[in-house]
């Protein structure tokens, strides 16, 4: 596709339960990041990937938190045993390259709502 | 602390009118700056970029400045229209890495 498509674009999940969200980046394109945007908030790094390479994952915020990108190209955010606090909007980017000066392309983001 | 502060935290004004967000960052060592628009429900997307030798950077009726020495930015909108109501957020890159830094954004509504 011309952009970058999430999945789903909304989750509602129950406290303790598990969930992927997927990521769906502009082919060719060898970055990807995911960010996660609390309400009324801007978006937070969690995570990046070059290829299939996890390069960054410094912004995870606990070890339920899991991120994959096995072929270099659709990446999945798995998180285990939702907590409330995990309700955001979690927004996929990516980039041609690496390096500061290329643009990103965002996806729609996927509203995770954990009651 | 954000490394990222942007004002106001929201914004009205009348459809025609001109307005003029502000950005002040602390992200060291520097590499560009972007202004992003993301309209409710939707992701961000690119109105402008700067890197540190550019002043100003002008995409139709939005103008960014820049200056790296007080480590400041501007987005001006001119003219504005009902369809500029969103959110203004402005993105700081290190230049030693490609994380982007977001400040929280300035949530602009125009009114007819």
């Amino acid at each position: 596709g011309a952009g970058v498509s999430q999945s789903p674009r909304y989750k509602v999940a129950k406290r303790g339960q598990d969930v992927a969200l997927r990521c769906d980046p502009i082919s060719g394109h060898v970055s990807l990041f995911w960010y996660q945007q609390a309400l009324g908030q801007g978006p937070e790094f969690l995570t990046y990937f070059q290829n299939e390479a996890q390069l960054d994952k410094s912004g995870l915020p606990s070890d339920r938190f899991f991120a994959e990108r096995p072929e270099g190209s659709v990446s999945t955010l798995k998180i285990q045993r939702t907590q409330q606090e995990d309700s955001a909007v979690y927004l996929c980017a990516s980039s041609l390259a690496l390096g500061g000066n290329y643009g990103y392309t965002f996806g729609s983001g996927t509203r995770l709502t954990v009651v | 602390k954000n490394q990222v502060e942007q004002s106001p935290q929201s914004l009205i004004i009348l459809e025609g009118k001109n307005c003029t967000l502000q950005c002040n960052y602390t992200v060291s060592p520097f590499s560009n700056l972007r202004w992003y628009k993301q309209d409710t429900g939707r992701g961000p997307v690119s109105l402008t970029i700067m890197t540190f030798s550019e002043n100003t950077k002008s995409n139709g009726r939005y103008t960014a400045t820049l200056d790296a020495d007080t480590k400041q930015s501007s987005l001006h909108i001119t003219a504005s229209q009902l369809s500029d109501s969103a959110s203004y957020i402005c993105v700081v890159t290190k230049s030693s890495g490609d994380k982007l830094t977001f400040g929280t954004g300035t949530r602009l509504a125009v009114r007819p």
